[in-house]
This record gives structure tokens, C-alpha cells and sequence, in this order.
């Protein structure tokens, strides 16, 4: 199952307001989280490394105001996209290492993704 | 800068035919290499990673550093394989979790 929770699926929002998507490590902890973003038939793109308890680091060329990452607990890490642009529409996607499992078991789950238009 | 390229943006095969999706890389340091898989309607997941050295699904990947390349081979392709499969590298001393991946290849296997 699932161990790597993405909330919402999809949302829609109007140009000028702020949304957040949450993501969700379901039985494990993470101190760490990844956010990425995904443009049709483009790669994904690393934005910003989550850390608990720490600011965010963020990718070159990534506006650490515009995208505000708080990773509240050892389980879940938020990014806000504030005051969202049409051009912000976009697939976001979460990741978060599970490192208490043997060799041979993937340390890195990825969530289902966030698609979020902007009109 | 490190970066991904997979060459092919799709790749039809017939049911039984041998696959190769081809990935090569740019990286200065000493890269750490990955295959996630993509199935219809799922999230993203590890294929197999390069210092695994295994076998996943019958899928291989040698690490070629002469060739900076990374392909993901199976020599008899399965309708189930039909997927989105990404080549990704991570950055030396970063763990496997900083991945950059590539752009992806969509593998179509034809019954």
C-alpha cells in the first residue's frame, strides 16, 4: 500500500489566492521530504528539500517566497503556493526516504502528485 | 550541472521482443543511477537502482562510465511492462533522495 499520502489530488484555484498541498509520510518518519514539479511531457524538477525542525533548501531559480515549505512534523510536510499564477499550474509531487528498511527496498516513495490549475 | 537525457520519448515493442531504453547521463562527480517506473494510474516507484546490481522484473541496467550511459534492458518485453519509466541520477554525497531525472521514456508493448 501507500506510504507516501499527497493531499489534494487536483484543485483548482482562481489567480491571486494561495494553495496548499500537504504530504504525508503514513508509518514511517521522514526528516526529510522532496518536492517536485512536473510539466506536461517534461521531466520532473527537483524545487526544494524539505527538513524538519530547519528552513527548506531550495533549487536554483526556485522563489523560496512564492513556494513556502513548512515541515510541521516528522510526518508531514506542507508546500503553499501563494498568490498562484496561471503560469503555476502545474503537477506537484512529494517524495520522502524511508530509511528503516533493508537493502534492496526502494528508500525513496513518491506521492500521487497534485495537479493544480490556476485560473 | 548534472543531467538525465533519455533520447526516446516512446518506445513500441511487440510482446516478446528484447527492450533497451536507452538513458545517459552528465555528472562530474560520482553519480548514483536509477530506473522508476511509472504504471497507468499509479505513483512513481523504484525499478532497480545500479549499486543494487539486481534483477527486477527481469529488467537489468548496467552503469557504463565510459559511455556515461545507463540503458534499462529485458531481453522478452510483457504487456505489463507497458509504462512510463524515468532514468534518474543522484548527486554523489546526497544519499538516493536529490534525484534528477530525466525526461522519460513511454514504453508500449504491443500484444
Amino acid at each position: 500500500g501507500a506510504v507516501v499520502s499527497q493531499h489534494p489530488s487536483r484543485v483548482i484555484c482562481k489567480s491571486g489566492t494561495s494553495v496548499k498541498i500537504e504530504c504525508r509520510s503514513l508509518d514511517f518518519q521522514a526528516t526529510t521530504m522532496f518536492w517536485y514539479r512536473q510539466f506536461p511531457k517534461q521531466s520532473l524538477m527537483l524545487m526544494a528539500t524539505s527538513n524538519e525542525g530547519s528552513k527548506a533548501t531550495y533549487e536554483q531559480g526556485v522563489e523560496k517566497d512564492k513556494f513556502l515549505i513548512n515541515h510541521a512534523s516528522l510526518t508531514l510536510s506542507t508546500l503553499t503556493v501563494t498568490s498562484a499564477h496561471p503560469e503555476d499550474s502545474s503537477f506537484y509531487i512529494c517524495s520522502a526516504p524511508r530509511t528503516d528498511q533493508g537493502n534492496g527496498v526502494s528508500p525513496l516513495h513518491f506521492g500521487n502528485g497534485t495537479r493544480l490549475t490556476v485560473t | 550541472a548534472q543531467r538525465v537525457t533519455q533520447p526516446e520519448k516512446l518506445l513500441s515493442v511487440f510482446k516478446g521482443a528484447p527492450v533497451e531504453l536507452k538513458c545517459n547521463y552528465s555528472y562530474s562527480g560520482s553519480p548514483e543511477l536509477f530506473w522508476y517506473v511509472q504504471y497507468s494510474r499509479q505513483r512513481l516507484q523504484l525499478l532497480l537502482r545500479h549499486i543494487s546490481r539486481e534483477s527486477i522484473k527481469g529488467f537489468t541496467a548496467d552503469l557504463n562510465k565510459g559511455e556515461t550511459s545507463f540503458h534499462l534492458k529485458k531481453p522478452f518485453a510483457q504487456e505489463e511492462d507497458s509504462a512510463m519509466y524515468y532514468c534518474a541520477l543522484s548527486r554523489s554525497g546526497a544519499g538516493s533522495y536529490q534525484l534528477t531525472f530525466g525526461k522519460g521514456t513511454k514504453l508500449s508493448v504491443i500484444p
